[in-house]
């Protein structure tokens, strides 16, 4: 099974900074396979990214997404106030388990 | 727009039967993806538990796969998910989800429910 590992933990940012959030996997995927989600407190996570690199339907150009292979990052060029949220990384199998999470960024407001 | 909300129990005994039920609307459980689970402890990270596509096939995340059941009633155009042998460790929110765009991902999401496994 495939390892997702998201740094940092914790990331404390201004409004109006960029936020760098990494995505490293434990083997080399197909970066069709690599997405992002957003996750407010007391909600359903929200698909940003799929594919690495395309942004989901109503999901501000402000959220990018890059990378390959085993590194993977999600960039938000300027953060505004309702960014600040918990950020999962999830790569898809193609045995079971279908889907699996990397353990969280919580992107909060310095 | 497809909706999904998810309905059962919020308390379930130890040893018991964890039933739910995900309702689609908006759209038909027959198109051509899969439709998930996906469960949250309070205060974790999130652990996928299986999915099912309209025609009964199914996935489950191996860890679980031995206490897990889903299953799909398409004249009721929703899904459901039964987990046996409960113990504390299953109190979770539980989310129903489905396929995203393009594959690979889940491009939507009830709002989850918790249930809490407790005597």
């Amino acid at each position: 099974e495939i390892v997702l590992t998201q740094s940092p933990g914790t990331l404390s940012l201004s409004p109006g900074e960029r936020a760098t959030l990494s995505c490293r996997t434990s083997q080399s995927i197909s970066s069709s396979y690599l997405a992002w989600y957003q996750q407010k407190f007391g909600q359903a996570p929200r698909l940003l990214i799929y594919g690495a690199s395309s942004r989901a339907t109503g999901i501000p150009d402000r959220f990018s997404g890059s990378g390959s292979g085993t590194d993977f990052t999600l960039t938000i060029s300027r953060l505004e106030p309702e960014d600040f949220a918990v950020y999962y990384c999830q790569q898809y199998g193609t045995s079971p388990p279908r889907y699996t999470f990397g353990q969280g960024t919580n992107l909060e407001i310095k | 727009q497809v909706q999904l909300q998810e309905s059962g129990p919020g308390l379930v005994k130890p040893s018991g039967t964890l039933s739910l039920t995900c309702a689609v609307s908006g759209g038909s459980i027959s198109n051509n993806i899969w439709w998930s689970w996906v469960r949250q402890p309070p205060g974790k990270g999130l652990e996928w538990i299986g999915e099912i596509y309209h025609k009964g096939n199914t996935n489950y995340n191996p860890s679980l796969k031995s206490r897990v059941t889903i299953s799909v009633d398409k004249s009721k155009n929703q899904f459901s998910l039964n987990l046996n042998s409960v113990t504390a460790a299953d109190t979770a929110v539980y989310y129903c989800a489905r396929e995203g765009r393009g594959g690979y991902n889940l491009g939507g999401w009830g709002q989850g429910t918790l249930v809490t496994v407790s005597s």
